[in-house]
């Protein structure tokens, strides 16, 4: 079964500046998806970035951006110019592609609570 | 653009009594999920749902939950008799097939049982 961790349950920033948020993972499965979402206190599921276990380009979504380890089986998030707005719970996520699965679940960590301080 | 939306916002319920938790998935999406987060802690799988029938289910999923898309817009989730640890959010998820990569999200429930 996968797996996922998140080894930091809160973090801050100050705004204007870069954090890192840390994901691990454990998976015997060559093909997948990682995801990181993230929860305002509104408590909806907002899709931050994503990223194809099969492509070694890092992905970049505006001032989110990602460094994906494979063999290492790391999937940190960093937000750059942290906003106040950017305060949140991050879920790191997983998916497998395997087509032979009847459906594709995710597997989520713990979450990070990220507070922007101004 | 097309959403997920999910009611009630907020449930308050009884022990023991019976609720159902109701969604409207985007409209052309085949793939349906539950997903359930106890305060403080991680998003979990509850179950999926394609073609009229349970896909997978989770250890959690047990006899007092079930799911059922009783028309061609609505896709519920009822838990028989509920018990103090059922409170949590209640999310549910869509996709409009199999391989697509993005799951998109309701807004959630927030099951409170008392």
């Amino acid at each position: 079964a996968q797996t996922v961790t998140q080894s930091q349950p809160e973090m801050s920033v100050q705004e204007a500046e870069t954090v890192t948020l840390s994901c691990t993972y454990d998976t015997s499965e060559s093909d997948y998806y990682l995801f990181w979402y993230k929860q305002p206190p509104s408590r909806q599921m907002i899709l931050v970035i994503r990223q194809e276990a099969y492509k070694q380009q890092n992905a970049t979504e505006n001032r989110f951006s990602v460094n994906f380890q494979k063999a290492a089986k790391s999937f940190s998030l960093k937000i750059s110019d942290s906003q106040l707005g950017d305060a949140a719970m991050y879920f790191c996520a997983y998916r497998s592609a395997d087509p032979r699965r009847s459906n594709y679940k995710l597997t989520f960590g713990k979450g990070t609570l990220l507070t922007v301080n101004p | 653009e097309p959403e997920v939306t999910q009611t009630p916002s907020h449930q308050v319920t009884q022990m023991g009594q019976e609720v159902i938790l109701r969604c409207v998935p985007i409209s052309n999406h085949l793939y349906f999920y539950w997903y359930r987060q106890i305060l403080g802690q991680k998003v979990e799988f509850l179950v999926s749902f394609y073609n009229n029938e349970i896909s997978e289910k989770s250890e959690i999923f047990d006899d007092q939950f079930s799911v059922e898309r009783p028309d061609g817009s609505n896709f519920t989730l009822k838990i028989r008799s509920t018990k103090l640890e059922d409170s949590a959010m209640y999310f549910c998820a869509s996709s409009p097939y199999r391989e697509y990569t993005e799951a998109f999200f309701g807004q959630g429930t927030r099951l409170t049982v008392v």
